[in-house]
């Protein structure tokens, strides 16, 4: 089964802009990491965010966490071009030995 | 060095045919991953090796077959592949400090596979 669903599916936003996306899931986890992937390459870690953390940054992303709600969110602030690709949380479930189950990605846009 | 690599970027095989992917890294990384990505699609996980014991086969068919010769080794026989099977094949590795808890994955840019 499926364990993060994404939204918005697709987001279009112009540079300089602020893009946010949402992802949840089912069960607890150990940590939530998201990952970027430009078109048909293969996947760059952004972010990890532990089950007891809050809230973290790294430069212009800034990802939070709820475990009571079972969500996290990721929000690059003053996009650019270049941050357009999709975008998957993946989430490290409790007691499965280090496995990650990816969400349905976001596909963001920034045009110039 | 920081990376995963993957051979052939590309490949193009047909359903009789039996072919490998190969992929490396030099990160002292002891878990390393086989997923498959359908387009528009999250990578999906196959393989997990743990210290070059397979620990984690997510019901692939046996027409897969994964090997780990060394840690810094992963490859990925393939025979009588179906059409279906056409994918973005993706390795990752992982330097498993924690058995039970995830860490980052390092992924490889992927070898696009099609079968005819």
């Amino acid at each position: 089964s499926q364990q993060g669903e994404e939204d918005p599916q697709a987001l279009s936003i112009q540079e300089g802009e602020n893009a946010t996306m949402n992802c949840s899931y089912k069960t607890s986890i150990n940590n939530l990491q998201w990952y970027r992937q430009n078109s048909g390459r293969g996947l760059v870690h952004l972010i990890l965010i532990r089950s007891n953390e809050r809230e973290k940054h790294s430069g212009r992303l800034r990802v939070t966490l709820d475990t009571s709600k079972k969500s996290s969110s990721l929000l690059i602030t003053a996009s650019r071009a270049a941050d357009t690709a999709s975008y998957f949380c993946a989430t490290d479930i409790y007691n499965q030995g280090g496995k990650l189950i990816f969400g349905q990605g976001t596909e963001l846009s920034v045009k110039p | 060095d920081t990376e995963v690599t993957q051979t052939p970027k590309h490949l193009v095989m047909g359903m009789t045919n039996k072919k490998s992917l190969k992929c490396e890294q030099h990160m002292g990384h002891r878990a390393m991953y086989w997923y498959k990505q359908k387009a528009k699609k999250p990578p999906e996980l196959m393989f997990v090796y743990s210290y070059e014991k397979l620990s984690i086969n997510e019901s692939v068919p046996s027409r897969f077959s994964p090997e780990c010769p060394n840690s810094s080794l992963l490859n990925l026989h393939l025979h009588a592949l179906q059409p279906e099977d056409s994918a973005l094949y993706l390795c990752a590795s992982s330097p498993l400090r924690w058995r039970e808890s995830g860490e980052t994955q390092y992924f490889g840019p992927g070898t696009r596979l099609l079968v005819l």
